[in-house]
């Protein structure tokens, strides 16, 4: 079976600019969550999307935002790219609902924004 | 606020036990998690607790709760080359997010 599957690997962008990143979850699991990962530090929680609705936001600013479809992929969507930006985009599926919770996550997609 | 805090570093010795320790602040916590992440890769989960158990062994590895001090643990028995990488501790306060520590980075010596 698949794991957790992010695209693109790796991404280089300028200042100002937008960009998208996109998950695909295990089969069968319903809830994506993204993490930032900026390099020395843990993941830091952005989103989660359970049955393709928001149902947690970490303290990141409005630039931030995501969306789950049908199938249960997921893009995160950052505007107006700053240079802090610049970090590992983790995409993590689950089941979700109650219970362990127990997240698999994907590569992640290195961003760089110069 | 929601805070969860390792040492950074840890150094231990091919075949003794290494024991990479965790505080959390958040007393509504729900799951505790261990995860591992190796060079260039992402993270991979390694175990959890229930709030409600002290302990809980898994092979090699054991983890320890002690709620009162909001206090995780992770143990690893004859700890081995292969277990160099970054350990994240995690903390389930609310359904909807887990809050990860900055990690610890397991260093073997030979």
């Amino acid at each position: 079976d698949a794991g957790v599957t992010q695209s693109p690997t790796h991404l280089i962008k300028t200042r100002g600019q937008h960009v998208t990143l996109r998950c695909s979850p295990i089969s069968g699991h319903k809830s994506v969550s993204w993490y930032q990962q900026v390099l020395g530090q843990g993941p830091q929680f952005i989103f989660q999307y359970y049955e393709k609705e928001e149902r947690g936001r970490g303290n990141f600013p409005d630039r931030f935002s995501a969306r789950q479809f049908p199938n249960y992929s997921s893009e995160l969507n950052v505007n107006a790219l700053l240079l802090g930006d610049s970090a590992l985009y983790l995409c993590a599926s689950s089941l979700g609902g109650q219970g362990p919770y127990e997240q698999y996550f994907g590569p992640g997609t290195r961003l760089t924004v110069t | 606020g929601e805070d969860v805090e390792q040492s950074l570093f840890l150094s231990v010795r091919e075949g003794d036990s290494s024991v990479i320790n965790c505080t959390y602040t958040d007393s509504s916590s729900t799951y505790l998690y261990w995860y591992k992440q190796e060079p260039g890769a992402g993270l991979q989960l390694l175990t959890y607790i229930f709030s409600n158990m002290d302990m809980k062994q898994d092979q090699r590895l054991t983890v320890l709760l002690n709620k009162k001090d909001k206090h995780l643990s992770l143990r690893i028995a004859d700890t081995q080359t292969g277990d160099s990488a970054i350990y994240f501790c995690a903390d389930r306060p609310q359904d909807d997010k887990i809050i990860f520590g900055k990690g610890t980075r397991l260093h073997i010596l030979p």
